[in-house]
This record gives structure tokens, sequence and C-alpha cells, in this order.
């Protein structure tokens, strides 16, 4: 099984700055990777997928990048409502989720 | 634009049999370009990936779960449907049904997701 992790758990950040997430894969997943975010008491929601293509809707503040096993997700400035939970996930082998970095004030 | 809805019992006992609905509106379940999944997340932890099942019926499962999961897909009421045999404390989860492009397991429409306690 393919393993997802995520760095870091937690990202303290100011609304206006840039945030970077990381996602790392135990092995290539090519360019079969997805993010989410999800807020609180909410579902989560597709940001992006195929690495760098943006779901309908998402603003292009959301960017995505990288391939093979690492990746990482960018917002290039921050608004209230990007405060969320982030996860990564992989889809060349089955569906698997990384543990989410937390995005926080 | 579709949208999934969760439905089901919000208790179940421990040893018992978790059943779950989802409710497809604004598309059919029978188009051939997606498939139909179920997720859940553990209180304060991360996604976990149950299986999904195609207009056909084929079905596909999370190999942890394999022996106690079945998902069935029901195209008449544009519903599909889980089922979790034997549930335990650890089974208690939010339960999301959501959409997949088929050949593609990112998952574009979810449900609001249901909360399911496991509880004598």
């Amino acid at each position: 099984e393919i393993v997802m992790t995520q760095s870091p758990a937690t990202l303290s950040v100011s609304p206006g700055d840039r945030a970077t997430l990381s996602c790392r894969a135990s092995q290539s997943v090519n360019s079969y990777l997805a993010w989410y975010q999800q807020r609180p008491g909410q579902a989560p929601r597709l940001l992006i997928y195929d690495v760098s293509t943006r779901a309908t809707g998402i603003p292009d503040r959301f960017s995505g990048s990288g391939s093979g096993t690492e990746f990482t997700l960018t917002i290039s400035s921050l608004q209230s409502e990007d405060f969320a939970v982030y996860y990564c996930q992989q889809y060349k082998n089955w569906l698997v989720f990384g543990q989410g970095t937390k995005l926080e004030i | 634009q579709v949208q999934l809805q969760e439905s089901g019992p919000g208790l179940v006992k421990p040893s018992q049999t978790l059943s779950l609905t989802c409710t497809v509106s604004g598309g059919s379940i029978t188009t051939a370009n997606y498939y139909w999944g179920w997720i859940r997340q553990p209180a304060g932890e991360a996604l976990e990936w149950i299986g999904r099942v195609y207009t056909s019926g084929t079905t596909k499962y999370n190999p942890s779960l394999k022996s106690r999961v079945s998902i069935s897909i029901d195209t008449s009421k544009n519903q599909f449907s889980l089922s979790l045999t034997s549930v335990t404390a650890a089974d208690a989860a939010v339960y999301y049904c959501a959409r997949a492009p088929k050949f593609n397991l990112y998952l574009d429409s979810w449900g609001q997701g249901i909360l399911v306690t496991v509880s004598s």
C-alpha cells in the first residue's frame, strides 16, 4: 500500500501570507494526486486533481505542483476562509489519503 | 449539479450491522462516467476510503474492511448503499458518500456526511 505523508501537521500563518503544504508518497504515484480542503463541520471539498488542475470554482490562489513522490499545495494569499485542514490523496493505486495539514491563524 | 445525501441510523449497537444509503439528485447514478463510493472519518482523524460501486454493480473495497463491507446500487431509486457488519467502537465515524470519475479516483462531489455512533 502506498503511504501518503503530509507536512507539517500544523502550519501557523497570517491572512495575506503565502502557505506551502507538502505531501510525500512512499512510492511514485505519477500524476494521480489530489488535494482537498475540509472546514470544521463540513465535508471535504476537491481543490486540485491530477497534481495541478483546479476543480470547478476553485480560486486561482490555489495551485498544485510536483511529480512522482513529492507534491506541494500553495495558497498564494491566504483569506480567512482558507483556514482549514488540507488532505492530499493518491489514486494511482487504490485510494489513500494523507493525515492532513491544519492551517491555523 | 449533482448532490449526494447520506441517510440511516446514527446509532448502531456493537456487533450489529451498520447500513447507510446515499441518495443522488441532479444527475443519474447510471452514468457510465462515474464511480460511487463511501469514505469515513473518525473524530479528529483522517479520511479512510471504504469502497466503491459502479452502475453495473461491480464493486471494489478497502482490503482492511473487505471481509465486513458490502456496497450495492439501486438504479431505480438513484441510490447506493453501504453495509458494514460486526461493528465495534472503532467503526464510529462520520460517513460520507461521494462520486469519482471513472478511472480517476479523486472525489469531485461529496455528501454532507452522517455521524454514526457505536454504543449499546
